[in-house]
């Protein structure tokens, strides 16, 4: 089955910006979901689809995709943007959805 | 507003089964389906299976082929998971999916399941 791959730890100084980056085969076909969890708290969606934002979620949040690897970027980061960030997708061959091994996002 | 409740904590002793509800409300229960996703100690998400709220036709994560059942009755979801083992330990949390996709927009609050002799 298809992996999605995340760097396991990112930083970034308050107020600037900051790209979280998902790789895998089936990005190629499939678009990436994102998803803030903060600490005892379940996952919030934060992207979908084709840079799509759910409703209450700030415009500081972006995302993109290239080849294998999509992207998420939060400009002018908040110190509540600091949590554990996940990507997950469809997958065509093994399980059916993926989550990537996720990302802790530290604001200095 | 859409909500999913799940069921309380559990404390399951190895070999033994668990059972999981999710009751969901504020939308219509057979228009989406709901993703079981459990999270180990310190761990990432990992996706188990899914369950249609409209014909309660399922799809589980290979690794659990065969251990694992999900259900639905009327809009409450559930999920059992069989022969448990230390390995098991984690929050069990429940998802809506958007459509075909792997978009889970709405999550339960989640809930601890201990394995522990």
């Amino acid at each position: 089955s298809s992996e999605l791959t995340q760097d396991p730890a990112v930083s970034v100084a308050l107020g600037q910006t900051v790209r979280i980056t998902c790789q895998g085969d089936n990005l190629r076909n499939y678009y990436a979901g994102w998803y803030q969890q903060r600490p005892g708290q379940a996952p919030v969606l934060v992207l979908y689809g084709k840079n799509k934002r759910p409703s209450g979620i700030p415009d500081r949040f972006s995302g993109s995709s290239s080849g294998n690897t999509a992207s998420l970027t939060i400009t002018e980061t908040q110190a509540e943007d600091e949590a554990d960030y996940y990507c997950n997708s469809r997958d065509s061959s093994g399980d059916p959805v993926v989550f990537g091994g996720g990302t802790k996002l530290t604001v200095l | 507003q859409v909500q999913l409740v799940q069921s309380g904590a559990e404390l399951k002793k190895p070999g033994a089964s668990v059972k999981v509800s999710c009751k969901a409300s504020g939308y219509i229960f057979s228009s989406y389906a709901i993703s079981w996703v459990r999270q180990a100690p310190g761990q990432g998400l990992e996706w188990m299976g899914w369950i249609s709220g409209y014909n309660g036709n399922t799809g589980y994560a290979q690794k659990l082929q065969g251990r694992v059942t999900m259900t639905t009755d009327t809009s409450t979801a559930y999920m059992e998971l069989r022969r448990l083992t230390s390995d098991d330990t984690a929050v069990y949390y429940c998802a809506r999916g958007m459509g075909t996709t792997s978009d889970f927009d709405y999550w339960g609050q989640g809930t601890l399941v201990t394995v522990s002799s």
